[in-house]
């Protein structure tokens, strides 16, 4: 069965912390994404990763960086963590072409 | 640049009765459409996804969505709801081009189901 794995299903976390939320997908996807999610918003793209050490910007890109070190595993930082984002977070991968996006459990972050 | 629109932000429905989900996509071409649903705090879980070929695709637990291009739509539908539907259901949509891969997720819909 495919997996997309979210190292923390709950995080609290205080204001100015640097936050690390890490993402391990065991299906060989070239592409990786990080979402948040929120209500009445939907999800928003924060980052997405297209191969190993390569990234973009998504919609919303401020406050947060990646890192991709690894085919297998995304990982999102808020360098320094402030309470608007406290948020649901959702990482997902994709192979690309005509196939469908993986999404893993996500994490809800709150920021005190 | 793509985009997602689902109009209907909370829906009520009587278990047993007929579903539609309204979604409106913005695209320059024929694009990739999913719906996904997700239950109260989990990931998101794919219910369909049209590509190409016929209009009318069919998923899982009873749910079935057809592409109008005429009205660049891609409703969801199901003949009889059941209590477990109860959840939220998202609209995406892709661009079929090498290179843009990412998918653009609509505000989602809410569905409640009354006994």
């Amino acid at each position: 069965d495919v997996k997309v794995t979210q190292s923390s299903r709950y995080l609290v976390k205080r204001t100015g912390e640097k936050v690390f939320l890490e993402c391990v997908q065991d299906m060989d996807h070239e592409n990786m994404f990080w979402y948040r999610q929120d209500p009445g918003l939907g999800l928003r793209l924060i980052y997405f990763s297209y191969d190993v050490k390569m990234k973009e910007k998504g919609d919303i890109p401020e406050g947060y960086s990646v890192s991709r070190e690894k085919k297998e595993r995304f990982s999102l930082i808020l360098e320094s963590a402030s309470t608007n984002q406290t948020s649901m977070y959702l990482c997902a991968s994709r192979q690309g072409g005509a196939t469908e996006a993986f999404f893993g459990q996500g994490t809800r972050l709150t920021v005190v | 640049a793509q985009s997602v629109t689902q109009p209907d932000i909370h829906i009520t429905v009587s278990e047993g009765a007929s579903l539609e989900l309204r979604c409106n996509y913005s695209y320059g071409a024929t694009p990739y459409l999913f719906w996904y649903v997700q239950s109260p705090g989990q990931g998101l879980q794919l219910l369909l996804k049209y590509f190409s070929g016929d209009t009318l695709v069919q998923g899982i637990k009873g749910f079935e969505a057809e592409f109008k291009r005429s009205q660049s739509s891609f409703n969801l539908r199901k003949p009889s709801v059941h209590w477990s539907d109860a959840a939220e259901y998202f609209c995406a949509v892709g661009a079929p081009n090498f290179g843009n891969e990412k998918l653009t997720f609509g505000t989602g819909t809410r569905l409640t189901i009354i006994p």
